[in-house]
């Protein structure tokens, strides 16, 4: 069974880096089956995905946040990573790592979420 | 980018109920698109991707039907697990996720 866990800082200070870790057991990151993607949610609103890598590297970033985000693999740990530069209050929100079928574009598997609050 | 909206932004609905959201992309997505449940304090869960391929596990009276823009969510006779927020999500060069159905108790 997959398992995808979220870890890092829960709390950030503006202007700073936010930076996360998405560990994955019961199967390997490096497979080419599948892409890897963060995505994230604030407070009572809906689901923005942020972007995704695959096991070649190469990345794909919501416009929105391109300028600012930074997403990366570890395959000798199993892990994938997410950096989110110049943070602001508007960047507090549980942040989600899901796995994507490379061949279906949907998300099967999901990480439980890690809430951070961006505040000084 | 493409824009995805899902209507209605909340349904109230009893048990035994069919409900069907609906959702539409702002281009043409083929059938790149899925739908999943969330409930509070948990992440989404997958319930259909490709437009209408049940994810296995998912009981059958969920269903998803549609192609290019318009898209619907079915749920056949609603069940007391079934009150949760519900949400599209698209394929293109990225992902987008429609804006949320919170599906409540009537």
């Amino acid at each position: 069974q997959v398992q995808l866990q979220e870890s890092g800082p829960g709390l950030v200070k503006p202007s700073q880096t936010l930076s996360l870790t998405c560990t994955v057991s019961g199967g390997s990151i490096s497979s080419g089956t599948y892409y890897w993607s963060w995505i994230r949610q604030p407070a009572g609103k809906g689901l923005e995905w942020i972007g995704r890598i695959n096991t070649s590297g190469s990345t794909n970033y919501n416009p929105s946040l391109k300028s600012r985000v930074t997403i990366s693999l570890d395959t000798s740990k199993n892990q994938l990573s997410l950096k989110v530069s110049s943070v602001t209050a508007a960047d507090t929100a549980v942040y989600y790592c899901a796995r994507e079928e490379r061949w279906e574009h949907s998300l099967d598997y999901w990480g439980q979420g890690t809430l951070v609050t961006v505040s000084s | 980018d493409i824009q995805m909206t899902q209507s209605p932004s909340t349904l109230s609905a009893s048990v035994g109920d069919r409900v069907t959201i609906t959702c539409r992309a702002s281009q043409s997505i083929n059938s790149w698109l899925a739908w999943y449940q969330q409930k509070p304090g948990k992440a989404p869960k997958l319930l259909i991707y490709k437009a209408s391929s049940l994810e296995s596990g998912v009981p059958l009276r969920f269903s998803g039907s549609g192609s290019g823009t318009e898209f619907t969510l079915t749920i056949s006779s609603l069940q007391p697990d079934d009150f949760a927020t519900y949400y599209c999500q698209q394929y293109n060069s990225g992902l987008t996720f429609g804006g949320g159905t919170r599906v409540e108790i009537k």
